[in-house]
């Protein structure tokens, strides 16, 4: 069974970065797509991006373009979702979670437990 | 990009009600719908996949329907543990796009 372990709780200053961590135990990692999703207090499940690790190539949401940066490490089995120039409003609980092998996407069925980060001056 | 629109966003019902909720395409998408639940603190738990197949392990008083631009989900008898947050999901292209999330709570 997949498991995803994310990082932990991160408290940031607005107009800083973040690099929240994702590792992957229990299955193949490469061939997957991992997605990132974020929830804001009180708020609904935003999609901010995606990849594929063995294809190189990530995806994002228009509204993130040029924010944020997902990457993977196949040697460690480590997804990282980089999100900078951060603001008030990027206070969420961010998620990692697999759906899709290689080409067919799929609806992901295995979540990390989510990591908080807090922006905040 | 798809646009998933869904409804309502917060209902009220009683235990042993029967319950939809619905999800607009902005464009005909087949079958690439999902369902998921999310009760406060956790990470969502996908309930459907392919609009209609019940993930292994959810009961079957959950069912999905419908395909191109209109989906629901239907809980045929409301018990406590389905008192949660649910969302639709379109998944099979980037942008992945989520409804805007129903709230069922308890009358």
């Amino acid at each position: 069974q997949v498991q995803l372990v994310q990082s932990g709780a991160e408290v940031k200053k607005p107009g800083s970065s973040v690099k929240v961590s994702c590792k992957s135990s229990g299955g193949t990692f490469s061939s997957y797509a991992i997605n990132w999703v974020r929830q804001a207090p009180g708020q609904g499940l935003e999609w901010m991006g995606g990849m594929i690790p063995v294809f190189g190539v990530a995806k994002y949401d228009q509204k993130f373009l040029g924010r944020v940066t997902i990457t993977a490490d196949e040697s460690t089995s480590t997804a990282y979702m980089d999100l900078s120039s951060l603001r008030t409003d990027d206070t969420a609980v961010y998620y990692c979670a697999r759906g899709g092998y290689r080409d067919v996407l799929t609806a992901p069925n295995s979540w990390g437990q989510g990591t908080l980060v807090t922006v905040s001056s | 990009d798809i646009q998933m629109m869904q409804s309502p966003s917060s209902l009220s019902a009683s235990v042993g009600d029967r319950v939809t909720i619905t999800c607009r395409a902005s464009q005909a998408i087949g079958s690439d719908l999902g369902w998921y639940q999310q009760k406060p603190g956790k990470a969502p738990k996908r309930l459907m996949y392919g609009a209609s197949s019940l993930q292994s392990g959810v009961l079957s008083r959950f069912s999905g329907s419908g395909s191109g631009t209109e989906f629901t989900l239907t809980i045929s008898s409301l018990q406590p543990e389905d008192f949660a947050t649910y969302y639709c999901l379109y998944y099979s292209s980037y942008p992945l796009a989520f409804g805007q999330g129903t709230k069922v709570e308890i009358k």
